[in-house]
């Protein structure tokens, strides 16, 4: 059974720093691309960071650039990312996705983990 | 950007009856168009890729067509287990982005 699971989220004051993980079973992680796409409560979707099957390439939207780091550990069958500066805006569930191609939709997707950014 | 416009917002529907959803690209996408479904407190499911491409295990009621900047994806007999919020992707560039989404209701 195909499996992604987010963990990591907690409520973090604005200018923290966070780091989520996302476990995948199930499924050979090597063959495929992954995102990171949240969703602030209530509202819609945003891809902010895809990598690479190899780690090569990476992503990232203008609204997390510099601030999030994409990375993969296909040893452990594991993705990251790395927040840094966090800000209010940043507060939504954060999920992990699988793509066969980097540029391409997500097939599989975990259940998310929420960030709440609040002092 | 590519920015993905999703009409309408919301839209009431009887089971049985049938579904047109639209989805406008800024610019042209060519057929790289998805759509996803999202229910309450869960992640979205693929629907739809390559604007009309069923993904695995997705049944026959659900359509995509279109291509360039017009997409529709059409629910062709509503099911109770189809409410849900429906939202389009493109993947033609990065940064892949979404549409608004539209929310489909029981009527």
């Amino acid at each position: 059974e195909v499996q992604l699971v987010e963990s990591g989220g907690v409520v973090v004051q604005p200018g923290g720093s966070l780091r989520l993980s996302c476990a995948a079973s199930g499924f050979t992680f090597d063959d495929y691309a992954m995102h990171w796409v949240r969703q602030a409560p209530g509202k819609g979707l945003e891809c902010i960071s895809l990598i690479s099957w190899n780690g090569d390439t990476t992503y990232y939207a203008d609204s997390v650039k510099g601030r999030f780091t994409i990375s993969r550990d296909n040893s452990k069958n594991s993705l990251f990312l790395q927040m840094h500066s966090l800000r209010v805006e940043d507060t939504a569930f954060y999920y992990c996705a699988r793509s066969s191609l980097q540029l391409w939709p997500a097939d599989f997707w975990g259940q998310g983990t929420l960030v709440t950014v609040s002092s | 950007e590519i920015v993905m416009t999703q009409s309408p917002a919301a839209l009431s529907v009887s089971p049985g009856e049938r579904a047109t959803l639209s989805c406008r690209a800024s610019q042209s996408i060519l057929s790289n168009l998805a759509w996803y479904q999202q229910k309450p407190g869960q992640a979205p499911r693929l629907l739809i890729y390559g604007a009309s491409i069923r993904a695995t295990g997705i049944p026959v009621r659900f359509s995509g067509s279109g291509s360039g900047t017009e997409f529709t994806l059409t629910i062709s007999i509503l099911q109770s287990e189809d409410f849900a919020v429906f939202y389009c992707q493109q993947y033609n560039k990065w940064p892949l982005t979404f549409g608004g989404g539209t929310k489909v209701e029981i009527k």
